[in-house]
């Protein structure tokens, strides 16, 4: 069965460190993934996305995040954590089809001064 | 301007009550969903609509009956309310596929049901 998986409920790191979401994904054809970022009381906001070409995508914010078929893997990075990236961080992967997106359990990231 | 809007923002009702939450996304987008998100976060979907058909129902009780008049709106009514209907819905849209194509996100309906 399709699933994403983010082993990380929350993590905490300080203002101007580097940062590192994982996700794993299952799904036996080629994946679409996708980063979002979830803002208290907002809605998702779409960070960056990959299905097919270079593995390490960037996107908005200075997020950048590399694709690893043989780990199953689209683990997302951030060479310097700001105060306003504190939010909730959602990978997700779109289904042959193309009407369906399945979203990780989310990384909730803290960002302490 | 608001590219997908929700109303209401928060809704707090009692259990078997009938409620709707509205959508409208003024993007010009062919595809709009509904999404659930739980109290731990976990966002699952549970309708996509294309052009106004249906085209995923992700096994959601029938209690819950989506409608679109147009492409731009996606409305959600909900009979006979439960508790465990409490959660954040979310209405999205995109171009189409969503394999491809971004999808953006409302703000949200927090519905509490007591």
């Amino acid at each position: 069965a399709q699933s994403v998986t983010q082993p990380d409920i929350h993590i905490t790191v300080s203002e101007g460190a580097s940062l590192e979401l994982r996700c794993n994904y299952s799904y036996g054809a080629t994946p679409y993934l996708f980063w979002y970022v979830q803002s208290p009381g907002q809605g998702l906001q779409l960070l960056l996305k990959y299905f097919s070409g270079d593995t390490l995508v960037q996107g908005i914010k200075g997020f950048e995040a590399e694709f690893k078929r043989s780990q199953s893997s689209f683990n997302l990075r951030k060479p310097s954590v700001h105060w306003s990236d504190a939010a909730e961080y959602f990978c997700a992967v779109a289904l042959t089809g193309g009407f369906k997106t399945i979203f990780g359990a989310g990384t909730r990231l803290f960002v302490k001064a | 301007d608001t590219a997908v809007s929700q109303t209401p923002k928060y809704l707090v009702t009692q259990m078997g009550n009938d409620k709707s939450i509205k959508c409208e996304q003024n993007l010009g987008h062919d595809t709009m969903y509904w999404y659930k998100q739980d109290s731990k976060k976990f966002l699952k979907i549970m309708f996509s609509y294309n052009n106004k058909e249906l085209i995923i129902n992700e096994t959601v009780p029938n209690r819950f009956s989506p409608k679109s008049p147009d492409k731009a709106h996606l409305n959600l009514h909900i009979n006979s309310l439960e508790l465990g209907d409490s959660a954040v819905y979310f209405c999205a849209s995109s171009h189409g596929d969503t394999r491809t194509d971004t999808q953006y996100f409302g703000p949200g309906t927090r519905l509490t049901v007591l």
